[in-house]
């Protein structure tokens, strides 16, 4: 069965810091598809990054980068030098299509940058 | 700007009301998918359609009903409505081939938020 999991519910940091959030997944399929989305308090779901599992390379974009390790089944996303923007709910979802089909979500993690 | 349209925004509902919640994409995609989204849950999955015609379901589809329409419109209904199905609900959208030119894997709509007292 397919399952994500965000054991971190809330996190704080003060602006500027660096933060991680974690997401650990578990599949049996061999092929899948590991995504990020942020959701503001205005309530979008906001697309940040797509991995998939024949992919382990690290991604940076900006302030933003993953972390993607299969031997610890884990997909984490980093915010360097956060900013109050930042404030929001991170999902992490697994797939077995790239196009996402049937996402598995993970439970969320809610952000707050004190500025 | 193209992009996945929910109405209405806001409902709110007396328990056993009857409610459709609608969905209509613009952007020629073959998939369509709802989801509800509830505190400490994420989003599960409740329907979606693969293609035109065809319906499926998701992780959560205990007393909803779904219709795809046409290519464009995909509707949510809750016959009977029930303090427990109190969410957000999601509609999304997404195309294999088109996603390469987008590079997103599903679009969302701005969501619905429902009540039931």
């Amino acid at each position: 069965a397919q399952k994500v999991t965000q054991a971190q519910t809330e996190i704080s940091v003060v602006e500027k810091e660096d933060v991680t959030l974690d997401c650990v997944y578990e599949t049996r399929d061999t092929t899948y598809y590991l995504f990020w989305y942020k959701q503001p308090p205005s309530g979008e779901l906001v697309f940040l990054i797509r991995r998939n599992s024949f992919d382990e390379q690290n991604e940076i974009s900006g302030r933003y980068s993953w972390n993607f390790q299969k031997s610890t089944s884990s997909f984490n996303f980093t915010i360097t030098a956060s900013q109050v923007v930042d404030s929001a709910v991170y999902f992490c979802a697994l797939s077995e299509d790239w196009t996402g089909n049937q996402f598995y979500f993970g439970t969320g993690t809610s952000l707050t940058v004190i500025p | 700007n193209a992009g996945v349209t929910q109405t209405p925004k806001f409902q709110v509902l007396k328990t056993g009301q009857s409610m459709t919640l609608q969905c209509a994409q613009d952007m020629n995609h073959n998939s369509m998918y709802w989801y509800r989204q509830d505190p400490g849950m994420g989003l599960r999955l409740i329907y979606y359609s693969a293609s035109e015609g065809t319906t499926d379901k998701g992780e959560v589809p205990n007393g909803y009903n779904v219709s795809r329409l046409n290519k464009r419109e995909f509707s949510l209904r809750l016959e009977s409505a029930a303090p427990s199905q109190t969410s957000v609900y999601f509609c999304a959208s997404s195309d294999r081939l088109r996603e390469t030119v987008s590079n997103q894997p599903q679009h969302f709509g701005d969501g619905t938020r429902l009540s039931i007292l």
